[in-house]
């Protein structure tokens, strides 16, 4: 069974557009990450949610919205694509608290034309 | 910022030879951990080493941890051709009571065989 699953894995959407990527993770884990990384390899986290609670929201536009409906699932909602929201998006998780490590989704590369 | 940042970049080797790669960070952690990723996939979990840990082993994997020096590093011996990948260390920001693995651009390592 796949522990963090992401869907789409590609995404080629037009500019303007509004898309959706899906994670879910079956290891009963309380925090869940969106990481995105750039054609350099960068990963930036995005956003963090702790029992359905957001922690974290880096300096991300609000075109992006995460929307955590249950502890297993966080997903990415992005409004108004734009040319350089091209890049991958990784979902993961993790048990709360330290000295724990991050379970990765397989990605999803977004590519908008 | 406290994410780590990996050196050299891109690591090119023959197989059996042993590849290290460097990790600095800026400010104290409690934990740091090494990741690998294959290309097209998410991050593999390798190693975590506390802040009071000097070394860890792992299989072919030694790291170690200098907080005097905010640095780390990962050695891999004896390489193979399947360790062709790319290897990410994240520090462990806090946030709200949560521990954020925080990540940099990695170090490219290529093994020829």
């Amino acid at each position: 069974d796949t522990a963090v699953s992401q869907t789409p894995k590609y995404l080629v959407t037009q500019m303007g557009n509004d898309k959706s990527i899906k994670c879910e993770q079956n290891l009963g884990h309380d925090t869940m990450y969106w990481y995105k990384q750039d054609s350099k390899k960068f990963l930036k986290i995005m956003f963090s949610y702790n029992n359905k609670e957001l922690i974290i929201n880096e300096t991300v536009p609000n075109r992006f919205s995460p929307k955590s409906p249950d502890k297993a699932h966080l997903n990415l909602h992005i409004n108004s694509l734009e040319l350089g929201d091209s890049a991958v998006y990784f979902c993961a998780s993790s048990r709360t608290g330290g000295y724990t490590e991050a379970f990765f989704g397989q990605g999803t590369r977004l590519t908008v034309v | 910022s406290q994410q780590g940042e990996e050196d050299p970049q891109a690591l090119s080797i023959q197989e059996g030879e042993n590849a290290t790669m460097n990790c600095s960070y800026k400010t104290s952690i409690n934990n740091l951990q090494w990741y690998r990723q294959n290309s097209g996939r998410g991050l593999v979990h390798l190693i975590l080493i506390r802040s009071n840990e000097r070394e860890k082993h792992s299989g072919r994997l030694r790291v170690t941890l200098d907080t005097s020096k905010k640095s780390s590093s990962l050695l891999i011996t004896a390489s193979r051709a399947a360790d062709t990948a790319s290897y990410f260390c994240a520090t462990d920001r806090s946030s709200g009571g949560s521990y954020i693995p925080t990540f940099g651009r990695g170090t490219s390592l290529i093994v020829h065989p």
